[in-house]
């Protein structure tokens, strides 16, 4: 099915492990996005990616590694997991320079619900 | 680095009442701008969009936004909500040239409607 979907859903995990959140997405987008989602924080921009291999900071990216070796791959790792990152976390896509849409809106995935414990 | 600002960070209604929703943005160049809706449990979805054109943009479900450019503005409105209407909004900017393809969204409304 075309879209964009995380895995997994839910997740719980213990302080000080490694966890890795997960994102395809099926349009070929150029950008794709992490946001995490906190009550009295709106989103924010953890990375972002414009291209396969060219990823960049975002306004909280201090504790997360992310990579992108394909076009439609964008996981998200927690290197060693903290109770401040129990989050909501989203990842979305969205055309760029290069594609056919680029005037387009970011298309979010379902979210993962991450506790650390 | 442009920001976007959500003056109402809750708003309780009942139904048939009239919804606006105050978005403004910082950024002085070209932009696109959007409005997603996030219902309990769910992930954001696109409600409205302007890109250029009419500034009166109309969405999906009855809701619609002015884009005033002379205010940095772009709210959201409708007419008559329904409880379905729960839900939390949040308005995004893009810029519309500069290579900048990251959307800034704003903190975020909860609006709430009772039946």
């Amino acid at each position: 099915d075309a879209g964009i979907t995380q895995s997994p859903r839910y997740k719980i995990t213990e302080t000080g492990r490694q966890v890795t959140l997960m994102c395809h997405q099926t349009w070929s987008h150029s950008y794709m996005f992490w946001y995490r989602q906190d009550l009295g924080h709106g989103l924010r921009l953890i990375y972002y990616s414009a291209a396969a291999d060219i990823t960049d900071k975002g306004e909280v990216p201090d504790g997360y590694v992310v990579s992108r070796s394909k076009t439609e791959n964008f996981p998200l790792t927690l290197e060693s997991a903290t109770r401040s990152q129990t989050s909501v976390y989203f990842c979305a896509s969205s055309g760029g320079p290069t594609d056919p849409f680029s005037d387009s809106e970011a298309f979010f995935g379902q979210g993962t619900r991450l506790t650390v414990v | 680095a442009q920001s976007v600002s959500q003056h109402n960070h809750h708003v309780i209604l009942s139904e048939a009442a009239s919804l606006e929703l105050g978005c403004n943005y910082s950024y002085g160049g070209t932009v696109n701008l959007f409005w997603y809706v996030q219902y309990p449990g769910q992930h954001l979805q696109l409600l409205l969009k302007y890109f250029s054109g009419d500034p009166l943009v109309k969405g999906i479900k009855g809701f619609e936004a002015e884009f005033i450019k002379s205010k940095f503005s772009f709210n959201l409105r409708k007419p008559s909500v329904q409880w379905s209407d729960t839900a939390e909004y949040f308005c995004a900017v893009k810029k519309a040239s500069g290579g900048s393809y990251i959307p800034t969204f704003g903190r975020g409304t909860s609006l709430i409607v009772h039946p």
